[in-house]
């Protein structure tokens, strides 16, 4: 079974240019997440999606971040513009929920993410 | 609100060593609890997890036991090897509040040999 693809893997950005990441989950998983992880820190949800539906927002600095999950499947995260603070490791995750919304027991699968430095 | 605190690192040890990395929580609600390894140049993935109280979890000789009394989740191994050597993050996430996972800092492991 395919695991969660991610690209690109690195990417190095100067301030106030844009960027995106690409997330392809595994099949049939309907529940797809966002995380940063900042160095030394754990990672930190910034977007849920169930299928094209966004679950939670409420940690996505959305006056510079926006997310899509067209179609339920792909999705991508988009920073316009960056700031150096920006810098982290964007992972994707995604689960095949028994609830709408997702379970808290739910195993969650993790791509291995796009390391993003902002100069 | 809902936090995990995990034990400072690095944690260095010698192989065939005991292992244990603290992690205790705080929650709302009643979570469920996870530990997740990062290995060098890869991507997260999930050790063990126990989702009521008094549960082990274990996997790869590693385990854990949900102690709802002291609100904790350490991770032991019995003789820890190289290939051992990773990044690990204990985690919950807590009923209705839509699965999304929150993570202690991480706790690196190197293990010489």
């Amino acid at each position: 079974e395919a695991g969660v693809a991610q690209s690109p893997r690195y990417k190095i950005i100067e301030k106030r240019q844009s960027v995106a990441f690409w997330c392809n989950p595994i099949s049939g998983h309907a529940t797809l997440y966002w995380y940063q992880q900042i160095l030394g820190q754990g990672p930190k949800l910034l977007i849920q999606f169930q299928n094209n539906g966004v679950v939670d927002d409420s940690q996505l600095p959305k006056d510079r971040f926006s997310a899509e999950r067209l179609k339920g499947v792909d999705s991508t995260l988009k920073i316009q513009p960056a700031k150096l603070e920006d810098s982290a490791v964007y992972l994707c995750a995604s689960s095949f929920p028994r609830v709408s919304g997702g379970t808290p027991g739910e195993t969650q699968y993790f791509g291995p993410g796009t390391r993003l430095l902002v100069l | 609100g809902d936090s995990v605190t995990q034990m400072e690192g690095p944690v260095t040890l010698s192989e065939e060593a005991f292992l244990t990395i603290n992690c205790t929580y705080t929650a709302t609600g009643y979570p469920s609890l996870f530990w997740y390894v990062q290995y060098p140049g890869e991507g997260l993935q999930l050790l063990l997890k126990a989702t009521k109280a008094d549960d082990k979890g274990s996997n790869k000789g590693f385990e854990a036991t949900y102690r709802k009394e002291t609100t904790s989740f350490h991770l032991e191994k019995g003789s820890v090897q190289v290939s051992d050597s990773a990044v690990y993050f204990c985690a919950l996430s807590v009923a209705g509040n839509t699965g999304k996972l929150i993570f202690g800092q991480g706790t690196t492991l190197q293990v010489k040999p």
